[in-house]
């Protein structure tokens, strides 16, 4: 199976810090997603990587920026942090034929 | 604009009766479609998958039925048990993008 891995559980920082968020995959699948959960709207999609350096806009990235150096890594990137960035984030890995892999969740608090 | 959704907030079933789980969308563009079991605090975990060539597929207690005139897809749980209990999202992928759009989600309880 694949394991998808994202560097913290639970998280909280300060409105304006720089947050990094990690996640490591390790079946060499090509696209790696991250996407957040919240309350009656579901699991969206804010970046998407389909190959090392590429990425491409989800439906949500405003407020957020992605980097993919390598092909196990993609990390979800808030440039200054606000309270309606806190949310559960969720990582994926897949495939060309694969499904999605998800990873255990961040829960991110900001305050 | 939402893509797929998931009409159906949440949902009560009895345990050993029969779960119904619907999802529409609007993208005529996905060629693949999944649903997914998500408990609190943790990633959600693949159920069963049916491209878009296929009208039905099978897996253990889990069904998943497609209508592509009507933009429809369904799960079904049978026999429904308490460990069924918990959030189900449907999802639809583009083709040639691989990108997966998710719907609401609907929370599934299975009462004992």
């Amino acid at each position: 199976d694949v394991k998808v891995t994202q560097s913290s559980r639970y998280l909280v920082k300060r409105t304006g810090e720089k947050v990094f968020l990690e996640c490591v995959q390790d079946m060499d699948h090509e696209n790696m997603f991250w996407y957040r959960q919240d309350p009656g709207l579901g699991l969206r999609l804010i970046y998407f990587s389909y190959d090392v350096k590429m990425k491409e806009k989800g439906d949500i990235p405003e407020g957020y920026s992605v980097s993919r150096e390598k092909k196990e890594r993609f990390s979800l990137i808030l440039e200054s942090a606000s309270t309606n960035q806190t949310s559960m984030y969720l990582c994926a890995a897949s495939g060309a034929n694969t499904e999605a892999f998800f990873g255990q969740g961040t829960r991110l608090t900001v305050v | 604009d939402q893509q797929v959704k998931q009409n159906s907030p949440s949902l009560s079933v009895q345990e050993g009766r029969i779960s119904i789980l619907n999802c529409d969308y609007t993208n005529s563009m996905f060629d693949y479609f999944l649903w997914y079991k998500k408990y609190p605090a943790e990633g959600p975990t693949f159920l069963i998958s049916i491209s878009s060539i296929k009208d039905k597929n099978e897996d253990g207690r889990f069904t998943v039925f497609l209508n592509k005139s009507a933009k429809h897809l369904s799960l079904h749980i049978v026999p429904s048990q308490p460990g069924d209990s918990a959030v189900y999202f449907c999802a639809g992928r583009t083709s040639g993008t691989y990108k997966y759009i998710f719907g609401t989600g609907t929370r599934l309880k299975v009462l004992a």
